[in-house]
């Protein structure tokens, strides 16, 4: 099953803050993060492993809850750089061996100036 | 350092010809390798992969088929292509342990008319 990813789209300001959530039916073993500028390849942003742990780069981290199977990509402090897509990948448990990923629908973020 | 090659970066084909799109990866032994397609406007959706040399799992029943004829090589193929096979194809690669990154190719564009 495909995660879900709210919202669909979001428009900032420069400097402004951004949630993007990304929810599962399944029992999670990891959690990826990518981004993707029109017309390129995704760039990987960040891993979480199951344990409920967040992770941060500079001004974009990220949380894990297991338990809920959710995760959530924060952006703070938005720069114009920030604009693409983004995408979540689940990792089950029972995948985990393949290291297979399924992503969700995406994430439109428009950073303007 | 590990890379990943895709070729061609563009395709324009007619309908109902066939298609090999080759995907390498240097640097790494045994990984894992992907296929996604991304329609325009759409998420990632994986179609094959691949743990090992022979070894091919399809995601999504279609008209497409992969190989991976030597360790660090992966190719998908069509014997006859149709309107709505055109996307952006994607391969990626990981290590192969549980909770590795994916990392991608620039992707082949590939256009059915």
């Amino acid at each position: 099953q495909q995660p879900v990813q709210s919202p669909q789209a979001v428009i900032l300001r420069e400097g402004e803050d951004a949630v993007i959530n990304c929810s599962s039916s399944k029992a999670l073993y990891s959690v990826h993060w990518y981004r993707q500028k029109h017309g390129e390849a995704p760039v990987f942003l960040m891993i979480l492993l199951k344990g409920g742990e967040q992770k941060g780069h500079e001004k974009i981290s990220a949380s894990f809850n297991e338990k809920k199977q959710q995760s959530s990509l924060y952006l703070t402090a938005s720069q114009l750089s920030y604009s693409g897509t983004y995408f979540c990948g689940t990792e089950d448990t029972l995948s985990s061996n393949t290291g297979k990923l399924i992503f969700g629908q995406g994430t439109t973020l428009q950073v303007k100036p | 350092s590990q890379t990943i090659h895709q070729w061609p970066a563009t395709l324009v084909q007619p309908v109902g010809s066939p298609l090999s799109l080759e995907c390498t990866v240097e640097g790494t032994s045994n990984p894992n390798l992907y296929w996604y397609r991304q329609a325009a406007g759409r998420g990632l959706q994986l179609l094959f992969y691949s743990v090992g040399i022979g070894q091919i799992s399809s995601e999504v029943p279609q008209n497409l088929s992969a190989s991976r004829p030597q360790d660090r090589q992966f190719i998908l193929s069509s014997k006859k292509l149709l309107l709505s096979d055109s996307g952006f194809y994607l391969c990626a690669w990981s290590s192969g342990l549980a909770g590795n990154i994916q990392y991608f190719g620039a992707g082949t564009r590939l256009s059915v008319l």
